[in-house]
């Protein structure tokens, strides 16, 4: 069964700071990954997604991540936090369902807090 | 551009009674999954459909039924509520394909409350 294990709960950086978000995933195939954001009380917005070629992905609010089948990895990365950042990064692993679609298996999650 | 609709938003019920939560795919996404996250959890699927037969289930429990209607909107059931059903419900509709190539969008969540 897959699985998506984010081994920080918790990470503290400064405004301006660099930004990286750990994320380990088990899949027994070629892994689809996903990065989504969720601020307090709101939905999950996806950031990016990786399904196959160019390890490093771009995404939206200037977040990329970069995929190393090696190390069962997928981490996130920003070069300069913004206060706005400030909010709730979810790993997730996609899988194909037989009867249609795919089902998300999320990781727990990493709150991010962002000193001014 | 439309989004995944909710309703509704919050949704405060008694222990013992039932609810029911509404979910409005995006236009031309007829695959629809139901997750549930708990306070201070990751989301968890409960259900998906697709061409309004259930495709696969989770974690859901019995007293939870869910139904995709013939304009592809669906509704999540939840009958005998227990204190630990307060959660906040997402629903998010895809494309249909054979690879998770489209992603999921997600609309913004219910958030049910039981007292």
């Amino acid at each position: 069964a897959q699985s998506v294990t984010q081994p920080d709960i918790h990470i503290t950086v400064s405004e301006g700071a660099s930004l990286e978000l750990r994320c380990n995933y088990s899949y027994g195939a070629t892994p689809y990954l996903f990065w989504y954001v969720q601020s307090p009380g709101q939905g999950l917005q996806l950031l990016l997604k990786y399904f196959s070629g160019d390890t490093l992905v771009q995404g939206i609010k200037g977040f990329e991540a970069e995929f190393k089948r090696s190390q069962s990895s997928f981490n996130l990365r920003k070069p300069s936090v913004h206060w706005s950042d400030a909010a709730e990064y979810f790993c997730a692993v996609g899988h194909i369902l037989t009867g249609g679609g795919n089902k998300l298996t999320f990781g727990t999650g990493t709150q991010l807090k962002v000193e001014l | 551009a439309a989004g995944v609709i909710q309703s509704p938003r919050h949704l405060i019920k008694e222990k013992r009674e039932t609810a029911t939560l509404k979910c409005y795919p995006i236009p031309r996404h007829d695959t629809v999954y139901w997750y549930q996250q708990g306070p201070g959890q990751d989301p968890q699927f409960l259900i998906s459909f697709y061409e309004k037969m259930q495709s696969d289930k989770g974690s859901i429990p019995d007293r939870f039924s869910a139904q995709q209607f013939s304009d592809y909107h669906s509704e999540l059931n939840m009958s005998s509520l227990e204190l630990g059903d307060s959660a906040l419900y997402f629903c998010a509709s895809s494309l249909p394909s054979k690879r998770p190539n489209y992603g999921y969008t997600f609309g913004s969540g219910t958030r049910l409350t039981v007292v």
